[in-house]
């Protein structure tokens, strides 16, 4: 059974760097037939797209959000990595990551998420 | 880059049929997927491509999609079905954009 677990931080200051980890179990996050996603929704509002991997180590970027994001993985730990810079109060949301199978382009499988409030 | 419209809510009596649309230019062009999700929980994907139904999804949960406009349709709506659905495409013409509806707050009466 695939699981996906998001962790860090859940209350990160102005002006820093969000970081946020979620850890594959069941299923090899270098397979081919999936890209990794992080989705973002703040209190009360819809779903963001973020930013996914290819295991090709290609990344795609939500255009809004390009100049402050990184998604990332480690292979060895079976891990995908969010980084978030310049944080302000408007990042504040649950951040989840999710998988997409290559073959169909939608989100079969998510993470439980992970709240971050950006706060002084 | 590439934008789908919902209404903000839709409200319908138990035992009737809900209809949700996802407005985008030339959607019928794209696949479009539909999520649910209820409070505190992720969403979860209740039609894919349009009009197929994953595993465990009852059939009262339908898809259409044409022109303009994709359709989520639930039938004999029931008061589980209380959620939020979001409509989602890939564009595949802003190099691999994943784009959200703004979502649907759907109220049994």
């Amino acid at each position: 059974q695939v699981q996906l677990q998001e962790s860090g931080p859940g209350l990160v200051k102005p002006s820093e760097t969000l970081s946020l980890t979620c850890t594959v179990s069941g299923a090899s996050i270098s397979s081919g037939a999936y890209y990794w996603v992080w989705i973002r929704q703040p209190p009360g509002m819809g779903l963001e797209w973020i930013g996914s991997f290819y295991f090709s180590g290609r990344a795609y970027y939500n255009p809004s959000l390009m100049s402050r994001v990184t998604v990332s993985v480690e292979t060895s730990k079976n891990q995908l990595s969010l980084k978030l810079t310049s944080v302000t109060a408007a990042d504040t949301a649950v951040y989840y990551c999710a998988r997409v199978l290559l073959d169909v382009l939608y989100f079969d499988l998510w993470g439980q998420g992970a709240l971050v409030t950006v706060s002084s | 880059s590439y934008i789908l419209t919902q209404p903000p809510s839709v409200s319908v009596a138990p035992g009737q049929t809900a209809r949700i649309s996802c407005g985008g230019n030339n959607v019928e062009s794209k696949s479009v997927h539909w999520y649910q999700q209820k409070p505190g929980q992720a969403p979860v994907v209740v039609v894919y491509d349009d009009s197929d139904r994953p595993s465990g999804i009852p059939e009262r949960f339908s898809g259409s999609n044409s022109g303009n406009t994709a359709t989520l349709t639930i039938s004999r709506v029931e008061a589980g079905d209380e959620a939020d659905y979001y409509c989602q495409v890939w564009d595949s013409t802003s190099d691999h954009q994943w784009v959200f509806g703004g979502g649907t707050k759907l109220t049994v009466l």
